[in-house]
């Protein structure tokens, strides 16, 4: 099966700074890669995700890469704010069987 | 939220006992699935369903069942609650684009 592996497991960051949070996954199947954002005692939430026909994509401060020959992608938020501060999970999808592999997610702290 | 709701929200019930977690969802979305959520463990599936009957194991399934009679409802049971499956379990559903809109959550402990 899929496997994802994350990191770093932790990260913290001043306000303002660039945080980088890598995934590798190892199913060549997966084609779909969501990243979501789940703060304290919530439910995660879909920030951004990229197809496998795609190399980058960008939404405002967030945006995300995929390497599919390498099979890694990142997570790259510029000019952070506290409010970023959560933990970040990335995931391979296989869309044609409908299955999702999470990565064992990241905590990111933002210092004001 | 995708119109997804979990009941009950907590629960605390001792070991040896049957538990049943319910996810309802009022968006018709084809896909359902349920995970457990352990801190340094990210999300783990334990089954989904691809529709009304059909359902699948996932990777951490031992101990768990699931059943799906209607496309809004699917059901989590764990038919004799012990003290490893003390955790927070969500619900999601697949939305249009295969991104997954999540329930809000049930904190499980077993005593």
């Amino acid at each position: 099966g899929e496997n994802v592996e994350q990191h770093p497991s932790t990260l913290s960051v001043q306000e303002g700074d660039s945080a980088v949070i890598k995934c590798t996954y190892s199913d060549s199947a997966s084609n779909y890669f969501p990243w979501y954002k789940q703060e304290l005692g919530k439910r995660p939430q879909l920030i951004i995700d990229i197809r496998s026909n795609v190399g980058e994509k960008k939404d405002q401060r967030i945006a995300v890469t995929l390497n599919k020959t390498a099979k890694h992608f990142s997570l790259h938020i510029t000019e952070t704010q506290p409010e970023d501060s959560a933990v970040y999970f990335c995931a391979a999808t296989d869309a044609n069987a409908g299955k999702s592999t999470f990565g064992d997610g990241t905590t990111l702290t933002v210092k004001p | 939220d995708a119109g997804i709701t979990q009941s009950p929200r907590h629960k605390v019930t001792e070991t040896g006992t049957p538990v049943t977690l319910r996810c309802h969802q009022t968006e018709n979305h084809r896909y359902m699935y349920w995970y457990r959520q352990d801190p340094g463990h990210g999300l783990r599936l334990i089954h989904y369903s691809y529709g009304v009957k059909d359902t699948d194991k996932g990777e951490v399934s031992d101990g768990y069942s699931v059943s799906r009679s209607k496309t809004e409802d699917f059901l989590l049971t764990l038919e004799s609650a012990t003290s490893s499956q003390t955790s927070v379990y969500f619900c999601a559903t697949q939305g249009q684009f295969s991104e997954q809109y999540f329930g809000p959550g049930t904190r499980l402990t077993v005593t």
